[in-house]
């Protein structure tokens, strides 16, 4: 397995249900993101770690709640969504320090709230 | 804030040239990127630019920077069926992580 592993590629859940949005990077990355892709709108940064740290958190709900247990993995606990928190939602890993490292996406998780 | 910005939609011949364009606000952006999400994918990086240059030539990428304009355009060559898809300019000041992303260019190739 190569690259960024996004699981599960979709999801539908109720508003009241708690989900997990998992990722998994196998490039030997330090820094890991969670991108939130709505329709016609520009990539929203939501989370970073950096070396296993957050480092940023964009305003984001409450609703949502990142967990970075180690460099490699990265998940997205989801509870008490709205339906307008449906969107794709994407992960990105990167080298922290080098002169260059740009971002690896995984396909994302489409996730569908109703 | 920073702004990215770009057009919604490109229509092309197969064969002929794309031209997208981006603009950006950022004036301290040190790397811009080019990404491609296809269909049920996530974002592939294509090529990026260090802002200390005005050009980059890849294959049929062409890359173009006017820093003074803040403005930022992919050329691709010949362009084929295989190029439809969504393309996403990026700016950073980092050389890691946290880009600001444009909402991307639907670009769809016709026979």
């Amino acid at each position: 397995e190569t690259g960024v592993t996004q699981t599960p590629r979709h999801l539908v859940m109720g508003m009241t249900n708690k989900k997990s949005l998992k990722c998994e990077q196998h490039l030997g990355h330090n820094a890991m993101y969670w991108y939130k892709q709505s329709a016609k709108k520009p990539l929203e940064l939501m989370f970073v770690y950096s070396l296993e740290e957050r480092v940023e958190n964009n305003s984001v709900p409450s609703r949502f709640s990142p967990e970075c247990p180690n460099s490699s993995h990265l998940f997205l606990h989801l509870h008490t969504l709205q339906p307008e928190d449906s969107a794709l939602y994407l992960c990105a890993s990167s080298q922290v320090r080098q002169v260059i490292s740009p971002l690896h996406f995984g396909n994302g998780t489409r996730l569908t709230v109703t | 804030g920073e702004d990215v910005e770009q057009s919604l939609f490109l229509s092309v011949r197969e064969g002929d040239s794309s031209v997208i364009n981006c603009t950006y606000t950022d004036s301290s952006s040190t790397y811009l990127y080019w990404y491609k999400q296809e269909p049920g994918a996530g974002l592939q990086l294509l090529t990026y630019i260090f802002s200390n240059m005005d050009m980059k030539q890849d294959q049929r990428l062409t890359v173009l920077l006017n820093k003074k304009d803040k403005h930022l355009s992919l050329r691709i060559a010949d362009t084929q069926t295989g190029d439809s898809a969504i393309y996403f300019c990026a700016e950073s000041h980092h050389s890691w992580g946290k880009l600001q992303f444009g909402a991307g260019t639907q670009v769809v190739v016709t026979p």
